[in-house]
């Protein structure tokens, strides 16, 4: 059985610090790492994805994967209240459906 | 990425009757997909939406409850049938297409909000 862990939360932030969320994967042979945002009462919008060991940055976003440690994480620098949501973690390898996580909902207080 | 679009946006539906949701693609995509969101749940894979052949259903989903069907790249349709209350969700379609550089992000429709009374 192929499996996605997350925190489920809430994680609480003030307003400009950093949100660190993390999520574990139990399928080795996963190739791709996706983030996605969701707002209460919308579809998940793709924020960050991730192919390779290492980081990757994007605006306030760094993703970062660890293969070795099936482990993936999505820092969010300067956090404000518009980042408030819930935060999905998703793997695959390609042609194949994502398998998510439960997600991680983040509240960010100004 | 790909515009998306799904019809209807909501419904409310008596137990016992079907609903057919479709989603349209701007553009031709290699892959479709049907997920489920239940009330504050994460998404599960209903089925993988294959052109021109029947859907691969995942482990818990059955053609007959939800008959698929793809009848091109661009578009396809999924049926609830026969519903029960335990059917109240948001039901999602997906694409991928693994183009030229194998990338392969999904995208998300706007999602149908389904409840059943």
């Amino acid at each position: 059985q192929k499996e996605v862990e997350q925190n489920s939360g809430p994680l609480s932030v003030p307003e400009g610090a950093i949100a660190s969320l993390n999520c574990t994967y139990s399928d080795r042979g996963s190739q791709s790492f996706f983030w996605y945002r969701q707002y209460s009462g919308k579809s998940p919008e793709l924020i960050m994805f991730i192919y390779s060991n290492g980081d990757k940055e994007d605006g306030r976003f760094t993703a970062q994967l660890n293969k070795a440690s099936q482990y993936v994480s999505l820092l969010i620098r300067d956090s404000q209240p518009s980042d408030s949501a819930t935060y999905l973690c998703a793997v695959n390898q390609a042609g194949t459906a994502l398998i998510f996580g439960k997600g991680t909902t983040l509240s960010v207080s100004s | 990425s790909a515009v998306i679009s799904q019809k209807p946006s909501r419904d409310i539906c008596q137990r016992g009757t079907s609903l057919t949701i479709q989603c349209q693609v701007d553009s031709q995509v290699t892959m479709m997909f049907w997920y489920r969101q239940q009330p504050g749940q994460s998404l599960t894979l209903i089925a993988t939406a294959n052109q021109g052949s029947e859907a691969t259903y995942e482990s818990g989903f059955v053609i007959d409850k939800f008959p698929i069907s793809r009848p091109n790249l661009t578009f396809s349709t999924l049926t609830v049938s026969n519903m029960s209350p335990e059917d109240s969700s948001i039901y999602l379609c997906s694409v991928e297409d693994l183009g030229v550089l194998l990338d392969n992000e999904q995208f998300f429709g706007p999602g149908t909000r389904l409840t059943v009374l």
